[in-house]
């Protein structure tokens, strides 16, 4: 089945500075990969997904990049603000019998501090 | 309106009980997933259903038992609860190859 390798599992940064999250994934098959931010006591919540037809893409301070032929993706977070601060999960999924099933990285805490 | 909504938010029992969690989601999604969260924060999931057919069924004890009566429900069943039970439990639904959409968590804790 598939695995979900995510680094680092802790990561702090200053305010202003970028942050940059890694996730390898072992499973060729999979090419759905989204992006969850998790704040304490809350649930996972979607914050930017790729799809592997697609090399990179953004929405405004946050960007993911997807290399298929190394089987990695990153997250990429510019201006990190204080409220950036949780936890953030990659995952990975594909088609067929495992439809929808997203694999987890182990997890990054990010602290942002102002 | 609340998109995936599960009750209770927290569960506290004694070993050897029986409890359930109820989900329900109003998105219209046909997939419905449990996932645990351990006391690591990792995140794992063992049952999916699609259109109330059970299509993910990870290594997972036999004491779980996941019912969805509807596409819009998907309710998880725990006998005979152990410590090792405790955890948060979250309930997701998807539709197509979208991310999911997750309910807010039942922290259960086994005493």
């Amino acid at each position: 089945g598939e695995n979900v390798e995510q680094h680092p599992s802790t990561l702090s940064v200053q305010e202003g500075d970028s942050a940059v999250i890694k996730c390898t994934y072992s499973d060729s098959a999979s090419n759905y990969f989204p992006w969850y931010k998790q704040e304490l006591g809350k649930r996972p919540q979607l914050i930017i997904d790729i799809r592997s037809n697609v090399g990179e893409k953004k929405d405004q301070r946050i960007a993911v990049t997807l290399n298929k032929t190394a089987k990695h993706f990153s997250l990429h977070i510019t201006e990190t603000q204080p409220e950036d601060s949780a936890v953030y999960f990659c995952a990975a999924s594909g088609e067929g019998t495992s439809y929808g099933k997203l694999t987890f990285g182990q997890g990054t805490i990010l602290t942002v501090h102002p | 309106d609340t998109a995936v909504s599960q009750t209770p938010k927290y569960l506290v029992t004694q070993m050897g009980n029986d409890k359930s969690i109820k989900c329900e989601q109003n998105l219209g999604h046909d997939t419905m997933y449990w996932y645990k969260q351990d006391s690591k924060k990792f995140l794992k999931i063992m049952f999916s259903y699609n259109n109330k057919e059970l299509i993910i069924n990870e290594t997972v004890p036999n004491r779980f038992s996941p019912k969805s009566p509807d596409k819009a429900h998907l309710n998880l069943h725990i006998n005979s609860l152990e410590l090792g039970d405790s955890a948060v439990y979250f309930c997701a639904s998807s539709q197509g190859m979208v991310g999911s959409f997750f309910g807010q968590g039942t922290r259960l804790t086994v005493v």
